[in-house]
């Protein structure tokens, strides 16, 4: 069976331009997460979705937005890029309403902001 | 808020031998999710292990087990007879059984297994 699929593994954008990152979840999950990993803060939790409604949002400033659709596809668009937002963000599907029973994560998308 | 620390940012263990990755959490609540995640150069973080805070049982998967101290807090990973494919980074996670929380990940310990 597939598992979370990202796209597109990397992305160099210029500081100012916006971005959408696109995440596939697992097959019959409906719950999905996004994460941005950076050395200097680790893993932080940006949203949460699920069946098409956002259950949880994370610290983050409202250049970052996301949506769900009804096939559970998310996508998350960063407008107004900083040099900041270079990172990974990393997309996680699960089975439960709130990743109870884990997530299985994507691989991915590399972001670099130039 | 709850809180995750994993106070060895390395750490190394030659093949087949046993290692033990520490993590300890702050939290008010009683009733939460523990879980390990590895990831390897690929970056893709994989599931290692699941406790569940009620449950007295430490969880095992192979050769990954854990020792859950819930008065401690404390959430230590057991690799025994390490390979070289064990290598990646691991990461502590608390999830709280309110819907209305999120993940909170340690900073992550970087195992390096060595031949």
């Amino acid at each position: 069976k597939a598992g979370v699929t990202q796209t597109p593994r990397y992305l160099i954008k210029t500081r100012g331009q916006q971005v959408t990152l696109s995440c596939s979840p697992i097959s019959g999950h409906r719950s999905v997460s996004w994460y941005q990993q950076t050395p200097g803060q680790g893993l932080q939790f940006l949203f949460e979705y699920f069946s098409e409604t956002q259950r949880n949002k994370g610290n983050f400033p409202g250049r970052f937005s996301g949506r769900q659709f009804s096939n559970s596809r998310s996508e998350m668009n960063v407008s107004t890029l900083e040099l900041g937002d270079s990172a990974l963000y990393l997309c996680a599907s699960s089975l439960s309403a709130a990743g109870f029973t884990g997530y299985t994560f994507g691989s991915g998308t590399r972001l670099t902001v130039v | 808020a709850q809180t995750v620390t994993q106070s060895q940012p390395e750490m190394s263990v030659q093949e087949a031998e046993t290692v033990t990755l520490s993590c300890t959490y702050d939290t008010s609540e009683s009733d939460y999710y523990l879980f390990w995640y590895k990831q390897p150069p690929s970056r893709q973080m994989i599931l290692v292990i699941r406790q569940e805070a009620y449950k007295q049982q430490n969880a095992t998967e192979n050769r990954f087990s854990v020792n859950f101290q819930k008065a401690a807090k404390s959430f230590s990973l057991k690799i025994s007879d390490s390979q070289l494919g064990d290598a990646a980074m691991y990461f502590c996670a608390y999830r709280s059984a309110n819907y209305g929380q999120n993940f909170v990940f340690g900073p992550g310990t970087r195992l390096s297994v060595l031949p």
